[in-house]
């Protein structure tokens, strides 16, 4: 394991639902990040917290609303999404979000949109 | 501008037989260089980095790399592949802006 847990592991949503995805880091990290992963491409930086304050957001749309209340949780709130939403969700932390710093992923959230 | 090109979607080994997978770059100021691993159905795990010093780093499961600042590479390899190496790597570089991923390259070792 790696200290990253994500809920839930899969989660089937309508266009007109509000889901909420959670992450929780045991390893007492400053920094923790949302990724999304979809087949054949780049994993996508979506939002990076520090210190649970946000210091990226890479121009995701507004139904994607991140929540970070402490250093060891992070929510990614999800409303109204489109089928081309679906993909892996992936949480990770840092021990902070420098140059340097490797990143601890959870297992994802796999999400559809139907 | 930043990029990171994995240009093969898929390597074919066979076990006991050296690996490499193929990671090239483009960034500004010095590299900060990662190689990540994913088995199915799970998360990205932390293989190795380099940030600076000796051109051939090692990492976790044998694997090692090695930075060509001429040729701006940073392949993976290993000496001799094993069955459960089989999973999706991703190389990853930092420049002077944010950490960007490579698509992703598919291991396959064979028996």
């Amino acid at each position: 394991e790696t200290g990253v847990t994500q809920t839930p592991r899969h989660l089937v949503m309508g266009m007109t639902n509000k889901k909420s995805l959670k992450c929780e880091q045991h390893l007492g990290h400053n920094a923790m990040y949302w990724y999304k992963q979809s087949a054949k491409k780049p994993l996508e930086l979506m939002f990076v917290y520090s210190l649970e304050e946000r210091v990226e957001n890479n121009s995701v749309p507004s139904r994607f609303s991140p929540e970070c209340p402490n250093s060891s949780h992070l929510f990614l709130h999800l409303h109204t999404l489109q089928p081309e939403d679906s993909a892996l969700y992936l949480c990770a932390s840092s021990q902070d979000p420098g140059f340097g710093e490797k990143l601890f992923f959870g297992s994802g959230t796999q999400l559809s949109v139907l | 501008a930043q990029s990171v090109a994995q240009p093969e979607d898929q390597v074919n080994v066979a076990e006991g037989n050296p690996l490499t997978v193929k990671c090239t770059y483009s960034v500004s100021g010095n590299p900060y260089l990662f190689w990540y691993v994913q088995y199915p159905n799970r998360g990205l795990q932390f293989l190795l980095k380099y940030i600076t010093g000796d051109n051939l780093v090692k990492g976790s499961y044998g694997f090692e790399a090695e930075f060509n600042k001429s040729q701006t590479s940073f392949h993976l390899k290993k000496p001799s592949a094993l069955v459960s190496d089989s999973a999706l790597y991703f190389c990853a570089v930092r420049g002077t802006g944010k950490l960007i991923f490579g698509q992703g390259t598919t291991l396959q070792v064979k028996p």
